[in-house]
């Protein structure tokens, strides 16, 4: 089946740097990218839409300059953490979706510890 | 806006028992996909089942299986035979034909007792 890879798995960084973390669909193009963030036992609360080419669209509350989205490829979408401080420590997960067939894959999810 | 709810934080199973696991939802649309996604403690997301809002047939993959009712907004899903391995979250997600977003339900904690 499809695959999509998340990198790298787990990151800590000290407070005030950034971090950015890749999401590759392997085997297939995706034209469109979604980040999710997840809160211990809690769901995936939907960050941003990643669209290739053009600007991630962002859900209210969720700050763009903070959560910088790149999606510069079919393949590839990136999420950069800015100036990160340790509230913004969590589980970070993006799924990649098969346009033609309407499948959403996930990636293996990140998880950011700020110290 | 759409929205998914999930009304069982918890449910338990006997082994090879069976169980069913509510989701409703809310959206204007005619047309839009729902999952089931099972995360065990890898946190890894896995695809249980998908169902397309066009097709009035419920979809079934081997031990699982839906019960779409579009009227009502409802998308159960039922697990058969239930195995240990099946312990996990899960959760119901809905995701409109305009790829636009996908949102997902707070999640039910399933646990399999031997």
């Amino acid at each position: 089946g499809a695959v999509v890879s998340q990198h790298p798995s787990r990151v800590i960084c000290k407070s005030g740097t950034s971090v950015k973390i890749e999401c590759r669909s392997l085997d297939f193009q995706a034209t469109t990218m979604f980040w999710y963030r997840q809160f211990p036992k809690q769901s995936l609360m939907l960050m941003a839409t990643s669209n290739e080419g053009s600007k991630a669209t962002y859900e209210q509350g969720v700050e763009k300059d903070k959560f910088l989205i790149n999606h510069a490829s079919l393949t590839l979408s990136t999420l950069t953490v800015t100036s990160a401080h340790p509230e913004d420590s969590s589980f970070y997960i993006c799924s990649a979706l098969a346009e033609n067939t309407g499948e959403l894959f996930f990636g293996e999810g990140s998880r950011l510890t700020v110290l | 806006a759409q929205t998914v709810t999930q009304s069982q934080p918890e449910m338990s199973v006997q082994e090879a028992e069976t169980v069913t696991l509510s989701c409703t939802y809310d959206t204007s649309e005619n047309n839009y996909y729902l999952f089931w996604y099972k995360q065990p403690p890898s946190r890894q997301m896995i695809l249980v089942i998908r169902q397309e809002a066009y097709k009035q047939q419920n979809a079934t993959e081997n031990r699982f299986s839906v019960n779409f009712q579009k009227a009502a907004k409802s998308f159960s899903l039922k697990i058969s035979d239930s195995q240990l391995g099946d312990t996990a979250m899960y959760f119901c997600a809905f995701m409109s034909t305009s790829y636009d977003k996908v949102i997902f339900g707070p999640g039910t904690s399933l646990s399999v007792i031997p």
